[in-house]
């Protein structure tokens, strides 16, 4: 398996246009996370999917930003319209379910995201 | 929810130093501490991880202990080398909150040749 997948790698875009940021996760596996990360707050889960069904948005900063799973090997995260304060590299995540199972989460390689 | 503290945020070791990271966490229903690595650039991955019902767990030069009675666990490098250098993130889960994991703020670690 190649891991999760990220794509893009790098996105520049200017305040106020709409940012579509791209996870697959690793075949198999059942649940699927979002995390920004900047330098000040650390690493902060926004979003995480259970059998492709979102079970926990509260870390999603606000209205701008929204994310969805339409199959078990898909996720996208956008932002619309972007901020400079989006600025942060998106890590996207996946790992196996139930209790008998590792917790392990495998991240994404990133997307770096710069709101110019 | 969980809070996770980590402490330090900042370490500077000399190579073949030992390193400690701590980290606390809220929530008596965790049961499940991981540390992830992060060196610059990349994305964090899994060095070791400890469940409630083990005290410590080794794995080559680095350990994990853990103190449910406090709501405590911390990480031990032995015999640090430059390429330890990175940011160590822990965290807490519980199984009932699915695989949700709540991280500390990172620690960097620095070890000087």
């Amino acid at each position: 398996d190649a891991g999760v997948i990220q794509s893009p790698r790098h996105e520049v875009t200017e305040m106020g246009q709409e940012v579509t940021l791209r996870c697959k996760p690793i075949s198999g596996h059942d649940y699927l996370f979002w995390y920004r990360q900047t330098m000040m707050r650390g690493l902060e889960l926004l979003i995480y999917f259970n059998n492709n069904v979102p079970i926990d948005d509260s870390g999603m900063p606000e209205d701008r930003f929204s994310a969805k799973m339409p199959n078990a090997s898909f996720s996208n995260l956008k932002i619309q319209p972007s901020e400079p304060r989006d600025s942060a590299v998106y890590f996207c995540a996946s790992s196996l379910g139930g209790p008998s199972t590792s917790n392990e989460q495998f991240f994404g390689p990133g997307t770096r995201l710069t709101v110019l | 929810g969980e809070n996770v503290e980590q402490h330090p945020s900042t370490l500077s070791v000399q190579e073949g130093d030992s390193a400690v990271i701590k980290c606390t966490y809220s929530d008596s229903a965790s049961n499940y501490f991981p540390w992830y690595k992060q060196e610059l650039g990349k994305r964090p991955q899994l060095i070791i991880d400890i469940r409630s019902n083990v005290g410590e767990k080794k794995d080559q030069r680095i350990a994990v202990t853990l103190n449910k009675t406090a709501k405590h666990f911390s990480l031990h490098i032995t015999e640090t080398q430059p390429e330890d250098s990175a940011v160590y993130f822990c965290a807490a889960s519980k199984n009932n909150a699915g695989n949700m994991l709540t991280f500390g703020g990172g620690t960097r670690l620095m070890v000087k040749p």
